[in-house]
């Protein structure tokens, strides 16, 4: 079983639409949480933290469920420029930093 | 620019040959990690610094990847007898200390074995 599972996609969606992505994770010694963003061929960079009270920033909210060992991240009113490659990742323990990326998941948004 | 950089941008080699792949992570950042990313897929952890030591390498794949970073700066991802699955691009990441824990990626390593 990977340590982090996304949602295979892709998701092709129109604008304006509302679009969920999920992720789990396996490592109860997870720590931290993150939603990566990837353009094509571009490398991958950070687009939000995820706290269990749940964050939001603009159109995005990510939400943590640690007894679920689950992860969201809401798109409202999705535009062109979301068009992306979704990545989830887990910082595993309080000692060390290692991180781990899912496979991600690809948005298409569509005029 | 003061990000990460790692050279070469392009590396095409034949199977067999040794290759290295350099990463300067940004000045100040103590955490140094090396991803491997093939088409489709997120990218895979290899191992990450924490100085010059190296804090976890269970994502080396087998005994030709090797990777230093002797000075806790620049670090050297080191692949011996190259084969043709090990074409893919390899991603550099730092990270500061005390941080939230955000990774700032370079634009990686192209590596195409033949």
């Amino acid at each position: 079983r990977k340590e982090v599972e996304q949602d295979p996609g892709p998701f092709n969606v129109p604008e304006g639409a509302t679009v969920a992505f999920n992720c789990t994770y396996s490592n109860s010694a997870s720590q931290s949480f993150f939603w990566y963003r990837q353009d094509c061929r571009k490398e991958p960079k950070l687009l939000m933290s995820v706290y269990s009270s749940g964050n939001e920033d603009g159109r995005f909210t990510a939400q943590l469920n640690r007894a679920s060992q689950y992860i969201s991240l809401l798109i409202r009113d999705s535009k062109l420029s979301d068009s992306a490659t979704y990545l989830c990742v887990v910082r595993i323990g309080t000692g060390g930093f290692k991180t781990i990326f899912g496979a991600g998941t690809r948005l298409f948004v569509k005029a | 620019g003061a990000g990460v950089s790692q050279t070469p941008s392009n590396k095409v080699t034949e199977k067999g040959k040794y290759v290295e792949l350099r990463c300067d992570p940004i000045s100040g950042h103590t955490a140094l990690y090396w991803y491997r990313q093939s088409l489709g897929q997120g990218p895979e952890f290899l191992i990450y610094f924490q100085g010059t030591g190296a804090a976890d390498d269970s994502g080396l794949p087998n005994d030709r990847f090797f990777a230093v970073r002797p000075e806790g700066s620049v670090s050297t991802l080191k692949i011996q007898r190259t084969e043709r699955g090990d074409s893919a691009v390899y991603l550099c990441a730092s990270s500061p200390p005390g941080g939230a824990g955000e990774l700032f990626f370079g634009e990686g390593s192209r590596l195409t074995v033949l």
